[in-house]
């Protein structure tokens, strides 16, 4: 079955660290890039981050640059968000998704995984 | 980094209307244009890629123009599953970013 499912999500204080998983299954993984996305409670989506099937390149939105990694493992079919310094405004369902060259888009999404920055 | 402004930001419609979003980046970004819709509480689903091309699966009454910075996403004929919150994406540049929106909702 091809899908991807998150890990990881919870709660945590500001400050602190969480590392998100995606694990993939159903497909090569290791042919596409990869992608997290946010979407903050009653908000639109945000883009975070993204990493080429070999790991790099490596592109972060402005928002997480500096704060946030993302990583890949071929070898076990997952993809990381590793999360530093969080704030309250980094509070969202996390999404991991496929990348399909040439064109970009995210043509398969997981269910996501809530992470809430609070004190 | 491009801006993308989708208008409107919601509208009411019926079933069997004819409704047109539409998507305007701050630059242009060629075709590199993509249109999904999420419906409540779940993951979005891409409809459109490469500005006109349909995602495997999605109904026909979906399609998408455009190029350079105006692009349009299209349902010829709403049906009741439609209404949902649809967004457009660019990844033209290293650094992709989304609309803010547009929600469709039942009139």
């Amino acid at each position: 079955q091809v899908q991807l499912v998150e890990s990881g999500g919870g709660s945590v204080k500001p400050g602190g660290s969480l590392r998100l998983s995606c694990a993939a299954s159903g497909f090569t993984f290791s042919d596409y890039f990869m992608s997290w996305i946010r979407q903050a409670p009653g908000k639109g989506l945000e883009w975070v981050s993204y990493i080429s099937s070999r790991g790099s390149p490596i592109y972060y939105a402005d928002s997480v640059k500096g704060r946030f990694t993302i990583s890949r493992d071929n070898a076990k079919d997952s993809l990381y968000l590793r999360m530093n310094t969080l704030r309250a405004e980094d509070t969202a369902v996390y999404y991991c998704a496929r990348v399909p060259a040439p064109y970009w888009h995210f043509d398969l999404w997981g269910r996501g995984t809530l992470v809430t920055v609070s004190s | 980094d491009i801006q993308m402004t989708q208008s409107p930001s919601s509208l009411s419609a019926s079933v069997g209307d004819r409704v047109t979003i539409t998507c305007r980046a701050s630059q242009s970004i060629s075709n590199y244009l993509n249109w999904y819709q999420q419906k409540l509480g779940k993951a979005p689903k891409v409809l459109i890629y490469a500005a006109s091309s349909l995602q495997s699966g999605v109904p026909s009454r979906f399609s998408g123009s455009g190029s350079g910075t105006d692009f349009t996403l299209t349902i010829s004929s709403l049906q009741p599953e439609d209404f949902a919150t649809y967004y457009c994406q660019q990844t033209y540049s290293t650094l992709w970013t989304f609309g803010q929106g547009t929600k469709v909702e039942i009139k």
